[in-house]
């Protein structure tokens, strides 16, 4: 029972296309982040969203939109596809609330590895 | 600017050495700490969770320990076991909504 899944698990594109990576999470939680991680391994916040609002925006190109339909899903579309896209991108979920007693633990989807060529 | 490096960037033990991973933080207001663990090719596991109110957390061989005042925090690992190859990451909740990752530590363990 995957608590946080990612569509596609691989995507191969050509530069200048437009493409979409969908995430979702069945544990209830409110808030979804998506992350990058380039080729050195490093992985970088790019958007959180707290109920279907985003909240942290980490100067991501405007190319990158997220949507938000529900608080389980955080869609990411990427427009006009660059070489330097190319990475992993994460998906996350935590339950936010620290003053009422949650931890913020994060859990992680499988990610998606783009390649733009 | 809240920056997190994780010291050493690599490792390799032999089988059944107990090891430790070192991670900094500059910004000591953080929330919490969280451990991960990346098989290649793979997603990020939930090793162990540290709140800021927190000195140590332990799940099995692992323990986790925070110094918030001094900005660190360190994995222990005993016994340590082939499976035990991966790298790991720690992140900072730094911000209610913001998890900032180390630079993680590729761990390899000989049979």
């Amino acid at each position: 029972d995957t608590a946080v899944s990612q569509t596609p698990k691989y995507l191969v594109t050509q530069m200048g296309n437009d493409k979409s990576i969908k995430c979702e999470q069945n544990l209830g939680h409110d808030t979804m982040y998506w992350y990058k991680q380039d080729s050195k391994k490093f992985l970088k916040i790019m958007f959180s969203y707290n109920n279907k609002e985003l909240i942290i925006n980490e100067t991501v190109p405007n190319r990158f939109s997220p949507k938000s339909p529900d608080k389980a899903h955080l869609n990411l579309h990427i427009n006009s596809l660059e070489l330097g896209d190319s990475a992993v991108y994460f998906c996350a979920s935590s339950q936010e609330g620290l003053a009422g007693g949650f931890t913020n633990e994060q859990y992680f989807g499988p990610g998606t590895r783009l390649t733009v060529t | 600017k809240q920056e997190v490096t994780q010291i050493p960037a690599a490792l390799s033990v032999p089988e059944g050495e107990n090891l430790v991973l070192n991670c900094s933080f500059t910004d000591s207001a953080i929330y919490n700490l969280q451990w991960f663990r990346q098989d290649p090719g793979k997603g990020l596991t939930s090793l162990l969770l540290i709140q800021s109110s927190q000195r140590e957390q332990t799940s099995g061989r692992l323990n986790a320990s925070l110094d918030k005042s001094s900005g660190r925090s360190t994995l222990y690992i005993a016994a340590s076991q082939p499976g035990d190859s991966a790298t790991y990451l720690c992140a900072v909740l730094s911000g209610t909504y913001k998890y900032i990752f180390g630079t993680g530590t590729r761990l390899k363990v000989l049979a």
